[in-house]
This record gives structure tokens, sequence and C-alpha cells, in this order.
């Protein structure tokens, strides 16, 4: 079974702080993907990795960077959290190929800024 | 105009009966086809993938693609109420340079 995991379930976080959200996958998938969900809007991607080192942007990149380290870990990071950061945000990875949308989601992360 | 449509519903059936879930997309081009289930409180997991025109069937589960209408379908039949759930349809559009789009979601209710 493919098992992909974030680093936290719920996470409070003040306005301005750094905020780091990791996520590892152990399919050694080439595509890692980080995606955030809020109501109304649906699923909104925010980057995506199809190898180690290598990023590209998704839709809503703005206020976000990524690493890309290791080929089972894919990390977001907020630079200076805002209270519209505010969400739900979901780590997906996939193999390659045709299968490269056959996504496997981790748990997510609430966060919330305040 | 949004590249994936879905009705939000809420969708409610009784138990035992078929539950029709449909999606639309915008680009003709695109090639993919995915139906994700997400309960409340978790995170979306795969349920169908189909690739060309037709029925695909697993289980309860049958997806069915029209490209020239451009619409994706998800039929559950015997409704079961662990089924009551959110399904997002979600289609690989390769002219774009995203690629991937997810709809924002059909709610689904089976009545016991």
């Amino acid at each position: 079974d493919v098992k992909v995991t974030q680093s936290s379930r719920y996470l409070v976080k003040r306005t301005g702080e750094k905020v780091f959200l990791e996520c590892v996958q152990d399919m050694d998938h080439e595509n890692m993907f980080w995606y955030r969900q809020d109501p109304g809007l649906g699923l909104r991607l925010i980057y995506f990795s199809y190898d180690v080192k290598m990023k590209e942007k998704g839709d809503i990149p703005e206020g976000y960077s990524v690493s890309r380290e290791k080929k089972e870990r894919f990390s977001l990071i907020l630079e200076s959290a805002s209270t519209n950061q505010t969400s739900m945000y979901l780590c997906a990875s996939s193999s390659r190929g045709l299968k490269a949308y056959e996504q496997y989601f981790g748990p997510g992360t609430r966060l919330t800024v305040t | 105009q949004k590249e994936v449509e879905q009705n939000s519903g809420p969708l409610s059936v009784p138990e035992g009966a078929i539950a029709s879930l449909n999606c639309t997309y915008s680009d003709r081009g695109s090639q993919s086809f995915f139906w994700y289930r997400q309960y409340s409180g978790k995170s979306p997991e795969l349920i169908m993938s189909i690739y060309s025109n037709g029925d695909k069937e697993d289980g309860r589960f049958t997806a069915q693609l029209n490209k020239a209408s451009q619409y994706v379908s998800l039929l559950i039949r015997d409704s079961q109420p662990s089924d009551s759930a959110t399904y997002l349809c979600a289609v690989n559009t390769p002219n774009t340079g995203n690629q991937f789009y997810f709809g924002t979601g059909t709610s689904l209710t089976v009545i016991p």
C-alpha cells in the first residue's frame, strides 16, 4: 500500500511566522504535489515536483516555496504566514507515465494562521 | 469557465439505489479522467480512472466517458450509507501548463 505521511494534522501559527509542512512517501514515486483545499474552491495546486531538486509552479504559488532534496520528501514553506493561508494542505504522490495522475494523498494538515 | 465542473449537490439517494454523479470538462484535449472519494475530514482517495471512451466497471462502481460530449460520469450501484462522501472529478489536460484539474466535488448522501 502507498503511504504518504504529513508532519502534522493540525497546526496553529501566528501571522508573519515561517511555516514548514513536511510530506514523506514510501513508494519511490517520482512525482509529488502540494495542494490546498478550501470550501467552494476545491483542490488547488500550489507546487509540484517531478524529480529531486526540481519544482514547478502550480496555480497558486504566491506566498509559498518548496524544497525537494530527497526523492521521498517534499516540503512546503510559507515564508511569512498570513491569515488567508489558513486552509487544509494536502500532499500527494504518483509514479510516472500514465499513472502520473493516479495520485495518492496524505492525511492533510489543517493550518490556522491567527 | 472552469476546467472541470460538477454539481455541488447535495445528492441524496436511498440505500440500494443507483447514484449518478456527473462531470463536464472544457478542454477537448483532455486525456485521462479520475474519480476520487473524500469522506468528511479525510483526504481524497482514488477510486476510478478511465482513459478511453465507454464504460469501465470496478465492483459497484462504473465510470463512463464520452469525449465527444466532454463529460465523464460515475455510477454507484446498490448504494450503501458508507458511500456517503464527496466525489471529486479530476482531469488531465496536457495542453495547459498545469495539466491536472479537480472539480469542486459533489456531495452524496445515501439514506438508510
